[in-house]
């Protein structure tokens, strides 16, 4: 069962516009999120994350919204950008587990398309 | 550059093979990670390392054996495998701090094909 799911595998958006890539969760022992972005033939590259305790967050062009009662986050990249062109990755954590290590559950992936 | 490289970034291998994924990480940290992507699937976590000792083991087969002789290299050997195992396998690695907020930063990940 996906404990964290990205109903949407891909998404066009022209440049210059509002690029909103969604996240829900099951699992409420979630306390932080991330949100990964990732070109072919490389490793996802750390984005943005939000913990729990807020509801926003903010980076740049980037902005993660949390909505914990509805188990739901956001990423909203304005104005989207060609370079924006990747597939976007909603992680999240319940903090530690085992021994102090750090375990992310992923969902299955964005495919955003920006459009000259 | 991501400061986690891994070798090699391809390998094709056939089922009877042994082969060795190698990760190393130059960024200081003490938790280092293997995932599984396949096709169409979420990343999927196979193992962690903490301070070099295996805190997860997420039911992978036998057939996957890490290896962490120091908190900055991590290897995954891999022997008889089947062709359901083809798939991109990345590492990572994280600096796990008071309060379990840290990020992990991934390599490029070994494209594996096994006939």
């Amino acid at each position: 069962d996906q404990q964290v799911k990205q109903n949407s595998p891909s998404l066009s958006v022209q440049e210059g516009r509002i690029s909103i890539l969604n996240c829900d969760y099951t699992n409420s022992m979630f306390d932080y999120f991330l949100w990964y972005k990732k070109y072919p033939a490389e490793g996802p590259t750390f984005l943005i994350s939000i913990s729990s305790i807020k509801d926003k967050n903010e980076d740049g062009r980037f902005t993660v919204f949390l909505n914990k009662s509805a188990k739901h986050l956001s990423l909203h990249i304005v104005p989207s950008q060609p370079g924006d062109s990747a597939v976007y990755f909603c992680a999240a954590s319940e903090g530690y587990s085992g021994a102090g290590s750090y375990q992310l559950t992923f969902g299955k992936g964005t495919k955003l398309s920006v459009i000259p | 550059e991501t400061g986690v490289t891994q070798t090699p970034r391809h390998l094709v291998m056939g089922m009877t093979n042994k082969k060795s994924l190698k990760c190393e990480q130059h960024l200081g940290h003490n938790a280092m990670y293997w995932y599984k992507q396949s096709a169409k699937k979420p990343l999927e976590l196979m193992f962690v390392y903490n301070f070099k000792e295996q805190t997860e083991n997420n039911s992978v087969p036998s057939r996957f054996s890490p290896e962490c002789p120091n908190s900055s290299h991590l290897f995954l050997h891999l022997h008889t495998l089947q062709p359901e195992d083809s798939a991109l396998y990345l590492c990572a690695s994280s600096q796990v701090r008071t309060g379990g907020r840290n990020e992990q930063f991934f390599g490029p990940g070994t494209r594996l094909t096994v006939l």
